[in-house]
């Protein structure tokens, strides 16, 4: 019974090219995320996604865009790949913060993106 | 700029040792939580601690919170080598992304090594 499941688990691509990743959460959360790891292990937040409500991180590209079908799916399409996207992208969800306050974050497995 | 920093980068400890890491952030926040990540493998969620308490429990881990130095320790006792893993903290402030915001701001974290 996977809680926050990412697909494809390994991508390998070339510059250039237009890929997307795929997240499904099964737990009912409101809000979802996309993190990208770099391989420092530092990890940060691209997006996250509330009810239609989508907060941007201001640093990420405009290449990068979150797609979300429905409340349990939010998928992450990247266009013309750069050579610096290659890193590790988790996705996460969470109940739907009160208060201004997060609550606890449910990590997928991650998808290791290679760009050559 | 980053709002949490893990010290030390790196912990090597024996089994049976206890290990001690400390995160220093930088703005007010509403909590911190702690996060475990195996190699290969997503972030699980250790333990959450509000900015209105100062200790807590959760099996053989100990959170503290001095809100005034705006830092916080992670003790895991009698430690064992299924503890191998990097340890993160992430802070909660409200607003950092914008009015509203609902996004975890995470550290570099402590890359801990229990030997057997």
């Amino acid at each position: 019974d996977t809680a926050v499941s990412q697909t494809p688990k390994y991508l390998v691509t070339q510059m250039g090219n237009d890929k997307s990743i795929k997240c499904e959460q099964n737990l009912g959360h409101d809000t979802m995320y996309w993190y990208k790891q770099d391989s420092k292990k530092f990890l940060k937040i691209m997006f996250s996604y509330n009810n239609k409500e989508l907060i941007i991180n201001e640093t990420v590209p405009n290449r990068f865009s979150p797609k979300s079908p429905d409340k349990a799916h939010l998928n992450l399409h990247i266009n013309s790949l750069e050579l610096g996207d290659s890193a590790v992208y988790f996705c996460a969800s969470s109940q739907r913060p009160r208060a201004g306050a997060t609550d606890t974050q449910y990590f997928g497995p991650g998808t290791r993106l290679t760009v050559l | 700029s980053q709002q949490g920093e893990e010290d030390p980068q790196a912990l090597s400890i024996q089994e049976g040792e206890n290990a001690t890491m400390n995160c220093s952030y930088k703005t007010s926040i509403n909590n911190l939580q702690w996060y475990r990540q195996n190699s290969g493998r997503g972030l699980v969620h250790l333990i959450l601690i509000r900015s209105n308490e100062r200790e807590k429990h959760s099996g053989r881990l100990r959170v503290t919170l001095d809100t005034s130095k705006k830092s916080s320790s992670l003790l895991i006792t009698a430690s064992r080598a299924a503890d191998t893993a990097s340890y993160f903290c992430a802070t909660d402030a409200y607003g950092l992304a914008g009015a509203g915001s609902y996004q975890l701001t995470f550290g570099k974290g402590t890359k801990l090594s229990v030997i057997p």
